[in-house]
């Protein structure tokens, strides 16, 4: 149990360009989701929080007009990164939990790395 | 914020040999978990141990609340071990995980 999945797990796009990430929860309905960032050898960021139904909340120093949330339902939530340019090459893992914020174990999916050029 | 910091940041060892990772933060936690992620990125749970003692299999951590810090202990290392090991704390109040730095785990057969 306690599968998140995460499509696609690889894009390459070229520079202005927006990418949509997603991310579900398979087995469970998860009330927050996670975004986070993991640059090459770095620790995990995070970069907002996603409820359904309502606005994400963005960490300090997080673009919100660049990284776009949306949870639209109980196991689905997306991040766009519009405009993409090379310095949002990263690699963007999401996680879900099935309680209120943290107060349950989080499941991370297998993250989505994005190069672009 | 809470700080969490970890040690050693790199460990290489024999196949077989036995390792403890440690994990300091820097005030009181709600949550504590530990994952491993290998190779290709995935992050796989291990713990949940806010305080207490776990086991599971050649895995056991233990996490000493009051004195702000955790450990991993993996006995009888195999290759598949190999990879970066976090652990991660929420404080009380803020419900959002904080990473460690990390300890890049590296088994040679």
């Amino acid at each position: 149990g306690a599968v998140v999945s995460q499509h696609p797990s690889w894009v390459i796009c070229k520079s202005g360009t927006s990418v949509k990430i997603e991310c579900r929860s398979l087995d469970f309905q998860a009330t927050t989701m996670f975004w986070y960032r993991q640059f090459p050898k770095q620790s995990l960021m995070l970069m907002a929080t996603s409820n359904e139904g309502s606005k994400a909340t963005y960490e300090q120093g997080v673009e919100k007009d660049k990284f776009l949330i949306n949870h639209a339902s109980l196991t689905l939530s997306t991040l766009t990164v519009t405009s993409a340019h090379p310095e949002d090459s990263s690699f963007y893992i999401c996680s879900a939990g099935s309680g209120v914020g943290v107060r349950e174990t989080q499941y991370f999916g297998p993250g989505t790395r994005l190069l672009v050029l | 914020g809470i700080q969490v910091e970890q040690s050693p940041p790199d460990l290489i060892l024999q196949e077989g040999a036995n390792s403890t990772l440690r994990c300091n933060f820097s005030d009181s936690v709600n949550n504590l978990q530990w994952f491993h992620q290998n190779p290709w990125g995935q992050l796989i749970n291990l713990f949940y141990i806010p305080s207490g003692t776990k086991q599971n299999g050649r895995l056991s951590a233990t996490t000493v609340a009051t004195e702000r810090y955790s450990l991993l202990y993996i006995s009888s290392s195999q290759t598949t071990d190999s990879g970066v090991y976090f652990c991660a704390v929420d404080d009380f109040g803020n419900e959002k995980l904080t990473f460690g730095t990390g300890t890049r785990l590296t088994i040679i057969p």
